[in-house]
């Protein structure tokens, strides 16, 4: 079975400080995706990335990073001097591999960001 | 750039009442998926599909049927609606499948069973 975590159900913080999502999986293959996606307050959910279970390497695009670590079995993923367009849900999700593959998402985190 | 498209976007029904959510794509995806999005429970897959005329259960299937007679359209059905399906419904379609490629998701459609 799995299973994904995100213990943080609300974050609120100041424009520029940085925040780190966390994400906490369990799963028994050992070939993997993770992932993780944004939900605006328009509702729409939107895909930010997805990493392999062979691929810890960490990951940086522009203000978001993610920290890939297997052995705590966790996806972390933070914004860096963050800004109000980054208020959203934010979902960790995980799949693993093969024809039926599909998506268990975590509960989310709701991020506020205040001017 | 239509993408996902679902329909209605709001309803309000009645205990017992059936309806239909439609759900059309036209990037010419093979998976197609349905999930409910409740306060504190995150999305939960309800059916999805790994093609024409296929369909599988989710997570939490029970009172929806789904139809996959086309393609590009995924029908999610509620024979008997019961205040507990009130939700916000997602529906969300792939080419090869999560692994592979992202999901694309539609705006969601707002239920409220009475």
């Amino acid at each position: 079975a799995q299973k994904v975590t995100q213990a943080q159900t609300e974050i609120s913080v100041v424009e520029k400080e940085d925040v780190t999502l966390d994400c906490v999986y369990e799963t028994r293959d050992t070939t993997y995706y993770l992932f993780w996606y944004k939900q605006p307050p328009s509702g729409e959910l939107v895909f930010l990335i997805r990493r392999n279970s062979f691929d810890e390497q960490n990951e940086i695009s522009g203000r978001y990073s993610w920290n890939f670590q297997k052995s705590t079995s966790s996806f972390n993923f933070t914004i860096t001097a963050s800004q109000v367009v980054d208020s959203a849900v934010y979902f960790c999700a995980l799949s693993y591999t093969g024809a039926n593959s599909k998506l268990t998402f975590g509960k989310g985190i709701t991020l506020s960001v205040r001017p | 750039n239509a993408g996902v498209t679902q329909t209605p976007k709001f309803r309000v029904l009645k205990t017992g009442q059936s309806m239909t959510l439609l759900c059309a794509q036209d990037m010419n995806h093979e998976y197609m998926y349905w999930y409910r999005q409740d306060p504190g429970m995150g999305l939960r897959l309800i059916h999805y599909s790994v093609g024409e005329g296929t369909t599988a259960k989710g997570e939490v299937p029970d009172g929806y049927n789904v139809s996959r007679l086309k393609k590009q359209n995924f029908l999610l059905g509620l024979e008997s609606a019961a205040p507990s399906q009130t939700s916000v419904y997602f529906c969300a379609s792939s080419y090869f499948g999560p692994v592979v490629g992202e999901l694309f998701f539609g705006e969601g459609s707002r239920l409220t069973v009475l």
